[in-house]
């Protein structure tokens, strides 16, 4: 069975320090594996596609890493404003497009 | 461009009453997704349509629940007979392509009361 866990499930962070979130993936064939962010009350805001192992994106202070059985958020040096809740998803080569959700990390940034 | 709609935004009904949630995709997005998001479930997976047929219904969780597309557009997910654990976030996304990535609305809050 497809699954996807994120960790941890909320995280504090003091403005400008730096960490990662974590999506560890099970699937029956990688097509693609995405970032989302989540605004309280929004729809989740499309952020990255990664395909293979050792592909890596940047967007602004934001990198997303992907492994064979893992991905990494780097947030470096955040601000309050990055507060939000990030959802990771995978897609398999053999369904027809449907995206597998983690259960989520809740990012607080204090000033 | 104009992003996914979605109405209403917010839904109260009773139970056991039918709900209609509408869906606008981003146009000249031929894949269109329904999802659900409720506490402690996430996001859940319920239909997907290329254009106006829906090759995968596996994530609707019952016989109470369907959704058609027309046009290669709008779509709409019909609940009947509603129950409390209906209760939850309804999302649409679209997509230019299945496997590219999804843009999704800003959801559709139902509550069974």
């Amino acid at each position: 069975e497809d699954q996807v866990t994120q960790s941890p499930e909320a995280l504090r962070l003091q403005e400008g320090e730096s960490s990662s979130l974590n999506c560890s993936y099970t699937v029956s064939g990688l097509r693609g594996l995405f970032w989302y962010r989540q605004d309280p009350g929004k729809g989740p805001e499309f952020l990255f596609t990664l395909y293979s192992a050792g592909e890596e994106k940047e967007k602004e202070r934001l990198k997303a890493t992907l492994t064979k059985k893992e991905s990494f958020l780097h947030i470096t040096a955040p601000k309050p404003e990055d507060s939000a809740t990030y959802l990771c998803a995978v897609q398999a080569m053999s369904n027809t497009g449907k995206l597998i959700f983690g259960q989520g990390t809740t990012l607080q940034v204090k000033p | 461009g104009a992003g996914v709609s979605q109405s209403p935004s917010n839904k109260v009904t009773e139970k056991g009453k039918d709900v209609e949630l509408r869906c606008d995709p981003i146009s000249g997005h031929t894949a269109l997704y329904w999802y659900r998001q409720s506490l402690g479930q996430g996001l859940e997976f319920l239909i997907y349509f290329q254009g106006n047929s829906a090759p995968d219904k596996s994530g609707l969780p019952s016989d109470r629940f369907s959704a058609e597309r027309t046009g290669g557009s709008v779509s709409t997910l019909t609940i009947q007979r509603t129950q409390q654990e209906d209760s939850a976030v309804y999302l649409c996304a679209s997509s230019f392509e299945p496997y590219y990535e999804q843009y999704f609305g800003p959801g559709t809050r139902l509550t069974v009361t």
